[in-house]
């Protein structure tokens, strides 16, 4: 079985300043990973995914994410944040060409001007 | 193209009264999905549905059942509502097994009485 651990329920940063929302994920199969954000009173939107190739991946709004495969990790960057990137964000993994995806516990990104 | 739409938005009961959950999508999705959402828990899978006239139980499917007559709705049912299951409720979908992405409703704020 897979499960999804996020270590920060709650990240406050300074606008403009770097922040790292940090993801590990235990799984004995290879997986997919997602990264999904939940803008205030919404539902979830697909912000980035790693399903093959190349270990980094992007979103178009600056964030990134790494996938580590020795260190089962899959942590969300982004090097200037912006009030508009206010949300929780949540990492979820799934099986390849599987039914269910399982999330994390979600990271609550709080913004100060 | 509406993507996925919930009805209603906003619900009160009272203990022990029953609704349904209505989820729509019109872009011909094969699976469909029902989850929670509580603070510090991440999203939690109720039931799905792999395509109509299909459904399956998810992580936490007592309380609730489901139907899928119609290939673009989904319901969630509560029989005898409990104050436990005060939450938000998203429905998504999938295009199908090939596919990685979910698309996210709005959400149904749910609260018993």
């Amino acid at each position: 079985a897979q499960s999804v651990t996020q270590l920060d329920s709650q990240v406050p940063v300074f606008e403009e300043a770097p922040v790292e929302l940090r993801c590990n994920y235990s799984s004995s199969v290879s997986v997919y990973l997602f990264w999904y954000v939940q803008y205030p009173n919404q539902g979830l939107q697909l912000l980035l995914k790693y399903l093959s190739g190349s270990t980094l991946v992007k979103s178009i709004n600056g964030f990134e994410a790494e996938f580590n495969k020795s260190q089962t990790s899959f942590h969300l960057r982004k090097p200037s944040v912006h009030i508009s990137d206010t949300a929780e964000y949540f990492c979820a993994v799934s099986k390849m060409v599987a039914s269910k995806i399982i999330f994390g516990s979600g990271t609550r990104l709080s913004i100060r001007p | 193209n509406a993507g996925v739409t919930q009805t209603p938005k906003f619900r009160v009961l009272k203990t022990g009264q029953s609704m349904t959950l209505l989820c729509a999508q019109d872009m011909n999705h094969e699976y469909m999905y029902w989850y929670r959402q509580d603070p510090g828990m991440g999203l939690r899978l109720i039931h799905y549905s792999v395509g109509e006239g299909t459904t399956a139980k998810g992580e936490v499917p007592d309380g609730y059942n489901v139907s899928r007559l119609k290939k673009q709705n989904f319901l969630l049912g509560l029989e005898s509502a409990a104050p436990s299951q005060t939450s938000v409720y998203f429905c998504a979908s999938k295009k199908d097994a090939s596919t990685d992405t979910q698309y996210f409703g709005p959400g149904t704020r749910l609260t018993v009485l």
